[in-house]
């Protein structure tokens, strides 16, 4: 249990165009999902919270124009990168808090590799 | 913002042999979580704690949660080629808050 998947696995683009990403939770609900950026040899990148039904709030520097995120449902959350440049490429990961019992934890997708070309 | 520390880097050990990697924070976590990740994909839950003191196993890994709450440890024992990747510690204060994540640690098993 507690499988988060996301889609595409890896994208290529050309710069100037928008990219949507999704994760889904495919076994539980979660009501906040997280979406992180990691560059190679780096740790994850905190880019934003997203709350089922409202608005993401992003950490500091994060242009939330555009890195927009949308989370539609207890099991899906969206981020498009609008206008993509080179500079966005990067290893996209997104999570889901799971809390069973009183216990918390975040269960992470597999990323999602993006190339602007 | 603040990361949790875990040193060194990189960490070689041939294998058969243990390990043991530290994480350490200037403040206090609720939750403490183990995550490995490999090349190319999403970090993989290893163990979490949720009580100060908790030593909890999971196959050959043994993870701590420090009784101040601001450090964990996490222990491999008889180290296998495909323990091979690199080892996250996180912290959580609550249900739903966000990881302060450390900056990993990249582990090489010699066979």
């Amino acid at each position: 249990g507690a499988v988060v998947s996301q889609h595409p696995s890896r994208v290529i683009c050309k710069s100037g165009t928008s990219v949507k990403i999704e994760c889904r939770s495919l076994d539980f609900q979660a009501t906040t999902m997280f979406w992180y950026r990691q560059f190679p040899k780096q740790s994850l990148m905190l880019m934003a919270t997203s709350n089922e039904g409202s608005k993401a709030t992003y950490e500091q520097g994060v242009e939330k124009d555009k890195f927009l995120i949308n989370h539609a449902s207890l099991t899906l959350s969206t981020l498009t990168v609008t206008s993509a440049h080179p500079e966005d490429s990067s290893f996209y990961i997104c999570s889901a808090s799971y809390t069973s019992g009183g216990a918390y934890t975040q269960y992470f997708g597999p990323g999602t590799r993006l190339t602007v070309l | 913002g603040q990361q949790l520390n875990q040193s060194p880097q990189s960490m070689f050990i041939q294998e058969g042999e243990d390990v043991s990697m530290n994480c350490t924070s200037s403040s206090i976590f609720n939750t403490w979580l183990w995550y490995k990740q490999d090349p190319g994909e999403g970090p993989v839950l290893l163990i979490a704690l949720y009580k100060a003191g908790e030593l909890t196993s999971n196959g050959r890994l043994t993870a701590q949660f420090g009784i101040t709450r601001k450090d964990s440890f996490l222990n491999i024992s008889a180290s296998i080629p495909s323990d091979v990747g690199i080892y996250f510690c996180a912290g959580s204060t609550g249900a739903n808050s966000k990881l302060t994540f450390g900056k990993g640690i990249t582990l090489s098993v010699r066979p």
